[in-house]
């Protein structure tokens, strides 16, 4: 399983874009960076996924570096609702691991 | 279309009793896997089922845990003699067949052992 790395923790004022990193040099010619989001006491939610080429979706945009050794997700314009656990998850079976996130704080 | 649906969302036991955690997965959806959730930790992998087989159980302690998703019903995600070490979030969730289909979560299931 391709190992991740994510901040901790990251801060953002509302409405200003976001940019959240994950390092994933391990991963795999196979697998896709799939990004989910935790909004406190809830179960995880889909946010976007990506193979080679950069993608767009409502919530979020995910870019993908050449080397597919890390990837950036992307909030163009935070909420506050948008505050909650980031995952990163490099996936090709159906067992997804999660890591421990980052954490992103939208302040008003 | 209703959602992934977990119940109870809260669950008290003591030690040594069992706990039944249910999970309906989506209409349609006929993969469904089980998530334990430790406080202030990410999610863990326990396993994935489809209907009537276990696919994938590499995340399931290897004593007191198991699941079954049957032909008809929900997914049952069973703890026997529980121990305090098992208090956690558990979450389910549930795809379409094959390929990297998005995974749907439920709400999840709180379980607090006293």
């Amino acid at each position: 399983d391709a190992k991740t790395t994510q901040p901790n923790s990251m801060e953002s004022n509302e409405e200003e874009p976001v940019h959240l990193p994950c390092n994933h040099s391990t991963i795999s010619g196979t697998d896709y960076i799939h990004w989910y989001r935790q909004l406190p006491s809830q179960g995880p939610e889909y946010v976007i996924h990506g193979l080679t080429s950069n993608v767009n979706n409502r919530m979020a945009s995910l870019a993908i570096a050449e080397d597919r050794k890390s990837s950036t997700l992307i909030l163009h314009r935070a909420t506050l609702r948008d505050a909650a656990v980031y995952y990163c998850i490099p996936y090709n079976n159906n067992d997804m691991r999660f890591g421990a996130g980052t954490r992103l704080t939208v302040k008003p | 279309n209703a959602g992934v649906m977990q119940n109870p969302r809260h669950l008290v036991r003591r030690r040594g009793q069992e706990a039944r955690l249910r999970c309906s997965p989506m209409k349609g959806h006929s993969h469904v896997y089980w998530y334990r959730q430790l406080p202030e930790e990410g999610l863990k992998f326990m396993v994935y089922l489809q209907k009537e087989n276990i696919i994938d159980e590499s995340g399931m302690p290897k004593e007191r845990f198991s699941a079954e998703f049957p032909k008809e019903g929900p997914s049952i995600l069973r703890i026997q003699q529980v121990v305090r070490g098992d208090s956690a979030a558990y979450f389910c969730a549930s795809s379409q067949p094959a390929g990297l289909n998005e995974q749907f979560f439920g709400p999840g299931t709180r379980l607090t052992v006293l």
